[in-house]
């Protein structure tokens, strides 16, 4: 059972569609972020936020756009996606931002398949 | 060079066989170290931190070598259910946030 909750677990979406990926956890952690992964690839970092801040956003395309309502909230915002946007999105937690002990809980993704 | 290598893969292996994957990385300010399980199609799932004195949990052992910046991890008495893709994680090193993935390692327990 996974303490970060990710929803929708799959979402097909044409290109000129607008949607959310959402992300929840309660374990209070502080940090939250959000990974691309695709087929056979190690996840990429797409954005970071500490404290509800946005620390890192990784040269992402502005058709993502993250949100983070609360400490326990996390959002993605998909907005004019092309095909090879295509892949499993996870979101991840840690404790703080930085090098922990802990690593990183990730939730069990969305598989978004943009048409 | 990439600032986290594995070994390649794929890793073919009878069950009860011994298998060892390895890591290295670049980054001597790395501080915090990993080993993650990724099954087809699910989010990755933390296996073992990794500390200097070397960790076990139960058939797995994980070991850091600072001085070589070599990371490993043993399974012993592989079981079917070990087919997986392990993925070697290195956070921290200078320059701010860094976390860095390895590619992966596929391993088949075959009976």
């Amino acid at each position: 059972d996974t303490e970060v909750t990710q929803t929708p677990k799959h979402l097909v979406m044409g290109m000129t569609n607008k949607k959310s990926l959402k992300c929840e956890q309660h374990m209070g952690h502080r940090a939250m972020y959000w990974y691309k992964q695709k087929a056979k690839k190690p996840p990429e970092l797409m954005f970071v936020y500490s404290y509800e801040k946005l620390s890192i956003n990784e040269s992402v395309p502005s058709r993502f756009s993250p949100e983070c309502p609360n400490s326990s909230l996390l959002n993605l915002h998909l907005h004019a996606l092309q095909p090879e946007d295509s892949a499993l999105y996870l979101c991840a937690s840690t404790p703080v931002l930085g090098p922990t002990n802990y690593g990183y809980t990730f939730g069990s993704g969305t598989r978004l398949t943009v048409v | 060079r990439k600032e986290v290598e594995q070994d390649p893969g794929p890793f073919n292996v009878p069950e009860g066989a011994t298998v060892a994957f390895n890591c290295t990385y670049s980054n001597s300010a790395s501080q915090s170290f990993f080993w993650y399980r990724q099954d087809c199609r699910k989010e990755p799932k933390l296996l073992m931190s990794v500390y200097s004195s070397g960790n076990e949990d139960g058939r797995f052992t994980a070991q850091l070598n600072r001085a070589s910046q070599y990371i490993s991890l043993l399974i012993r008495d592989s079981k079917l259910s070990d087919s997986a893709t392990y993925l070697c994680v290195v956070m921290g090193g200078t320059g701010g946030f860094k976390t860095i993935f390895g590619a992966g390692t596929r391993l088949f327990v075959k009976a």
